[in-house]
């Protein structure tokens, strides 16, 4: 079974400011999606941005970009000209390329703060 | 066009009752999915449908959760005999066709609260 960490439970960083939230994951497997998901209040999950593991480019999102390190199974986000609507619960969430496995697997979290 | 919507935002229920909740997925969207976000975790999964079939359930804590999707749109969960540990903010997505390339769009949810 595939598992995701993210060790850090909050961050905060200084509005128009670079932040970076790590994840690492665990899987046996060498075709898979990485993600990351924004959840603010309002509870709504919003796709920031996705990583297909076969790609050695890193993906980026205007703002967003990942550094994706397939061999340390790490996938952390940089966020870059941090603003006040970027404050909010980011998730780290895996997905196998198999067909039939289509499911995400997520991890627990960091609460992005952002300090004006 | 309209995202996914679930009904109702809020449930509070009694221990031992039943619970119905719904997702509306995006239209022409054949592939959803439920998952249970617990408080200060990150959404499990429950189960996936393709069509209106469900093609994994393997989520699915116990027998007290069903799930159907009768037409291949509209879902609903089902919850009988509710326990306290079964509140959580339930997710429901939906994607396109299902396939590993496909984004999955996500609704509000469901907080459901069980006394």
């Amino acid at each position: 079974a595939q598992t995701v960490t993210q060790s850090q439970p909050e961050m905060s960083v200084q509005e128009a400011e670079t932040v970076t939230l790590s994840c690492t994951y665990d899987t046996s497997e060498s075709d898979y999606y990485l993600f990351w998901y924004k959840q603010p209040p309002s509870r709504q999950m919003i796709l920031v941005i996705r990583q297909e593991a076969y790609k050695q480019q890193n993906a980026t999102e205007n703002r967003f970009s990942v550094n994706f390190q397939k061999a340390a199974k790490s996938f952390s986000l940089k966020i870059s000209d941090s603003q006040l609507g970027d404050a909010a619960m980011y998730f780290c969430a895996y997905r196998s390329a198999l067909i039939g496995n289509e499911k995400l697997t997520f991890g627990t979290g960091t609460r992005l703060t952002i300090i004006p | 066009g309209a995202g996914v919507s679930q009904t109702p935002s809020n449930k509070v229920t009694e221990k031992g009752k039943y619970v119905e909740l719904r997702c509306d997925p995006i239209s022409g969207h054949t592939a959803l999915y439920w998952y249970r976000q617990s408080l200060g975790q990150g959404p499990e999964f429950l189960i996936y449908f393709q069509g209106t079939g469900a093609a994994d359930d393997s989520g699915l804590p116990n027998d007290r959760f069903f799930a159907v999707r009768p037409e291949g749109s509209v879902s609903t969960l089902k919850i009988q005999r509710t326990e306290r540990g079964d509140s959580a903010v339930y997710l429901c997505a939906s994607s396109t066709a299902g396939r590993s390339t496909d984004t999955q769009y996500f609704g509000p949810g469901t907080r459901l609260t069980v006394l």
